[in-house]
């Protein structure tokens, strides 16, 4: 069975600091994705970013940043100089593939981040 | 694009009745997701559809949850009779199915239905 644990449930940070959320996941397929999704308080769910089981690079976008370490079993998402608008709940989920095609997403319980000016 | 549309976008319905939420996937898309999100339980798969047909329906809670698909732009969730414990956002997600393990990119959700049961 997969299943995925963000073990904080809220994070408050000033403006400006980075931030780190935390994200370790289970699976016992080696053909799987990683995600995370931001869900501001307006409720929409927003695409972050995707990562394949063989894609172990982490990746860079603008202030955002990933860290996939297979080893740990973890897909980590670091915010740099936060801002305001950052504040949301982000979402870490975890999908196996199946040859048909790819499953659902098991999802984490979320991270609620709050950035105070 | 239209993106994936959800109706409707708040329903309020008293306990007992039935409840349909609806959702047209982005066209071309041949996977369809419902999902469920309340605060005890977070957000959970419910079912999903491959090609029209169901796939994994095993996070149905119930009896009382339907779900179908009759053609690629429609889907619907039926809940009867609702209870007061369905109350919850359900979204919606498509994707098109991915022709191998590398062109997967992501799920495209709906802005979601708030379902409120009295």
């Amino acid at each position: 069975a997969q299943k995925v644990t963000q073990a904080q449930t809220e994070i408050s940070v000033v403006e400006k600091e980075d931030v780190t959320l935390d994200c370790v996941y289970e699976t016992r397929d080696t053909t799987y994705y990683l995600f995370w999704y931001k869900q501001p308080p307006s409720g929409e769910l927003v695409f972050l970013i995707r990562r394949n089981s063989f894609d172990e690079q982490n990746e860079i976008s603008g202030r955002y940043s990933w860290n996939f370490q297979k080893s740990t079993s973890s897909f980590n998402f670091t915010i740099t100089a936060s801002q305001v608008v950052d504040s949301a709940v982000y979402f870490c989920a975890l999908s196996e593939y199946s040859g048909g095609g790819a499953d659902g997403l098991t999802f984490g319980k979320g991270t609620h981040l709050i950035i105070q000016p | 694009d239209a993106g994936v549309i959800q109706s409707p976008r708040h329903e309020v319905t008293e306990m007992g009745q039935e409840v349909t939420l609806r959702c047209k996937p982005i066209s071309g898309h041949n996977s369809l997701f419902w999902y469920r999100q309340t605060m005890m339980r977070g957000l959970e798969l419910l079912i999903y559809f491959n090609n029209n047909v169901p796939i994994d329906d095993s996070g149905m809670p119930e009896d009382r949850f339907s779900a179908k698909m009759p053609n690629a732009s429609f889907s619907t969730l039926k809940i009867q009779p609702s209870e007061p414990r369905d109350s919850a956002v359900y979204f919606c997600a498509s994707i098109p199915t991915p022709g191998d393990f590398l062109a997967y990119n992501e799920q495209f959700f709906g802005p979601g239905t708030r379902l409120t049961v009295l």
